[in-house]
């Protein structure tokens, strides 16, 4: 069975960074592309950001560039998103999702930005 | 990359088609076979319904249908039941390699 399970959520000051985690299991992780999703309360979806199986291309939306830091380890079936500069704007549930048609969604994990 | 436009809401009674579009450009809806449609009920992850514009995922009722025609992608859903109550959301792939999502459309059950 196909489970991804994010993790490392929480509060966090303006300004601060947090380090979010996707544990992939049930499938050959390194064979897929993955994604980050968000969606801030009662908002809709907006895509994050994109890394290939090999890490070889990596994309990020215009909201995010320069802050966000995504990576992933195939020997652990781990994917990260490593967010600096965190504002209000991005409190958020952040989901991963197997690409490339997102046939599989983590239950996400809360991102509060706040002072 | 500007959101994808959907109607922000969509009913019908039950046993009733409805068909719920998605409007984009030639960079994304437009220019690839590589449009979505998710499901989303409240607090929960979102499901995929549809991929690559016209095909389901196994365990999707054959009552969803997609298609495209020009920058419009279109979910229809036919012999609408109750549990088809939610938020549904569209996704293309774009010229910059990148995912756009829709704006979301809150579908109701009369």
């Amino acid at each position: 069975e196909v489970q991804l399970v994010e993790s490392g959520g929480g509060l966090v000051k303006p300004g601060g960074s947090l380090r979010l985690s996707c544990a992939a299991s049930g499938f050959t992780f390194s064979s897929y592309s993955m994604n980050w999703v968000r969606q801030a309360p009662g908002k809709g979806l907006e895509w994050v950001s994109s890394i290939s199986s090999s890490s070889s291309y990596i994309y990020y939306a215009d909201s995010v560039k320069g802050r966000f830091t995504i990576s992933r380890d195939n020997a652990k079936n781990s994917l990260y998103l490593q967010m600096n500069s965190l504002r209000a704007e991005d409190t958020a549930v952040y989901y991963c999702a197997r690409a490339p048609d997102g046939d599989y969604w983590g239950q996400g994990t809360l991102v509060t930005v706040s002072s | 990359q500007s959101a994808l436009t959907q109607p922000a809401s969509v009913s019908g009674s039950p046993g009733q088609s409805i068909t719920i579009s998605c409007t984009g450009t030639s960079s994304d809806v437009g220019g690839y076979n590589y449009v979505s449609w998710y499901q989303q009920h409240p607090g929960k992850a979102p499901k995929l319904m549809i991929y690559e514009v016209s095909n389901r995922p196994s365990g999707v009722p054959d009552r969803f249908s997609g298609s495209k025609s020009g920058n419009t992608a279109s979910l229809t859903i036919s012999g609408l039941q109750a549990e088809d109550e939610a938020d549904y959301y569209c996704s293309s792939y774009t010229s910059s390699s990148t995912q756009v999502f829709g704006t979301g459309t809150k579908v109701t059950v009369l």
